[in-house]
């Protein structure tokens, strides 16, 4: 069983349109997080959430908007598509010790 | 603003040659330290961690790291890499108290010629 997945792993798509990735772990965890990993490697936070209630927003662009229906699920909604946004975005949890579990990665890769 | 230092951004050994790969943190409070690895293609792994304790912890594979609180430093080692240790290594610090926030070194990519 996987303990954290995301949905879709690749996601290729034309600048200006609207995404979303998907992600669900079974960990029973509280806290879920988006992290960015771009071409260089550089793992950056993008979102936190604990508990259905966002605690971490590290000043990304309101393009982005994280959706967390309950503990369990943390969805990334993009809208307007960036060339910059070009990059892989991991989903993670931890029950908070921050031992981050990870998921594949989604990688995006806008046109 | 708390930051993660990795100095070695790309590293290349031969099999059976010893690693040490460095970390500097800057926040000095309470911390726990991690190492994750990533692999050609996959996602991040956890390596090992310190929460507190004995400073030297062991981890996965034959990995080992050494906390050295006074010069805020949390350095990688193994004493005979593998063709298989080829990957992206780094290193991250969470606060001590009720933050969740891990923040992460940029990354040290370890090549390992056989």
């Amino acid at each position: 069983d996987t303990a954290v997945s995301q949905t879709p792993k690749y996601l290729v798509t034309q600048m200006g349109n609207d995404k979303s990735i998907k992600c669900e772990q079974n960990l029973g965890h509280d806290t879920m997080y988006w992290y960015k990993q771009d071409s260089k490697k550089f793992l950056k936070i993008m979102f936190s959430y604990n508990n259905k209630e966002l605690i971490i927003n590290e000043t990304v662009p309101n393009r982005f908007s994280p959706k967390s229906p309950d503990k369990a699920h943390l969805n990334l909604h993009i809208n307007s598509l960036e060339l910059g946004d070009s990059a892989v975005y991991f989903c993670a949890s931890t029950q908070g010790n921050g031992e981050l579990f990870f998921g594949e990665g989604s990688r995006l890769t806008v046109l | 603003a708390q930051s993660v230092s990795q100095h070695n951004h790309h590293v290349i050994l031969s099999e059976a040659a010893s690693l040490e790969l460095g970390c500097n943190y800057s926040y000095g409070g309470t911390v726990n330290l991690f190492w994750y690895v990533q692999y050609p293609g996959q996602h991040l792994q956890l390596l090992l961690k310190y929460f507190s304790g004995d400073p030297l912890v062991k981890g996965i594979k034959g990995f080992e790291a050494e906390f050295i609180k006074s010069k805020f430093s949390f350095n990688l080692r193994k004493p005979s890499v593998q063709w298989s240790d080829t990957a992206e290594y780094f290193c991250a610090v969470k606060q001590g108290g009720a933050t969740n926030k891990l923040i992460f070194g940029t990354g040290t990519l370890l090549a390992v010629q056989p």
